[in-house]
């Protein structure tokens, strides 16, 4: 299948200070990327569908200013998490399909705010 | 709004067992349906998609099921081997412009030696 690359696997920052993760989709281009939370022990929660070159869809409760995407080209996602908080620790992962295609996800990014 | 569920929460099987994992979910009207596997702290492994049109799909020991009407999905392991601990999740696709996945509240499956 093809690959979609998430950097970086893991982060520790400090409260108040943003982050950003980045998708990358390395063999194929990614139409639409789509980023997820998970909690421990819970499932994957869809934050945010972004297409490339327009403004990102946010799920109801997801704080677009808080959560910025964006999606410039057809293979690069970022989603930034500003202000970060020692709520918003949780693990994070980034899925990408183009037209007609399945959504092949990234690996994961383990944000812990302390 | 599609909800997806999974049965049972968790399951520990001993080596050798075959086993079933359910999903279901509300809304039929799906695109297709996709069974995922996730390691602990790690990203997803894509096991089987089953198109709306399907009704089944295997590969190796796996064999996932599809029964729109009934808002249902079945995986099926074969002789389960301990590797086969994982977590399990099935995910609904929603058709339209950008195929969204809803995903299910996953099965904790650990198999013992």
């Amino acid at each position: 299948g093809a690959v979609v690359s998430q950097h970086p696997s893991w982060v520790i920052c400090k409260s108040g200070t943003s982050v950003k993760i980045e998708c990358r989709s390395l063999d194929f281009q990614a139409t639409t990327m789509f980023w997820y939370r998970q909690f421990p022990k819970q499932s994957l929660m869809l934050m945010a569908t972004s297409n490339e070159g327009s403004k990102a869809t946010y799920e109801q409760g997801v704080e677009k200013d808080k959560f910025l995407i964006n999606h410039a080209s057809l293979t690069l996602s970022t989603l930034t998490v500003t202000s970060a908080h020692p709520e918003d620790s949780s693990f994070y992962i980034c899925s990408a399909r183009d037209v007609n295609t399945e959504a092949f996800f990234g690996q994961g990014t383990r944000l812990t705010v302390v | 709004k599609q909800e997806v569920t999974q049965i049972p929460a968790a399951l520990s099987v001993p080596e050798g067992e075959n086993l079933v994992l359910n999903c279901s979910f509300t809304d039929s009207a799906i695109y297709n349906l996709q069974w995922f596997r996730q390691d602990p702290g790690k990203g997803l492994t894509s096991l089987l998609l089953i198109q709306s049109s399907q009704r089944e799909q295997t590969s190796g020991r796996l064999n996932a099921s599809l029964d729109k009407s009934s808002g249902r999905s079945t995986l099926y392991i074969a002789a389960s081997q301990p590797g086969d601990s994982a977590t399990y999740l099935c995910a609904a696709v929603k058709g339209g412009a950008t195929n969204k996945l809803i995903f299910g509240t996953g099965t904790l499956l650990a198999v013992q030696p």
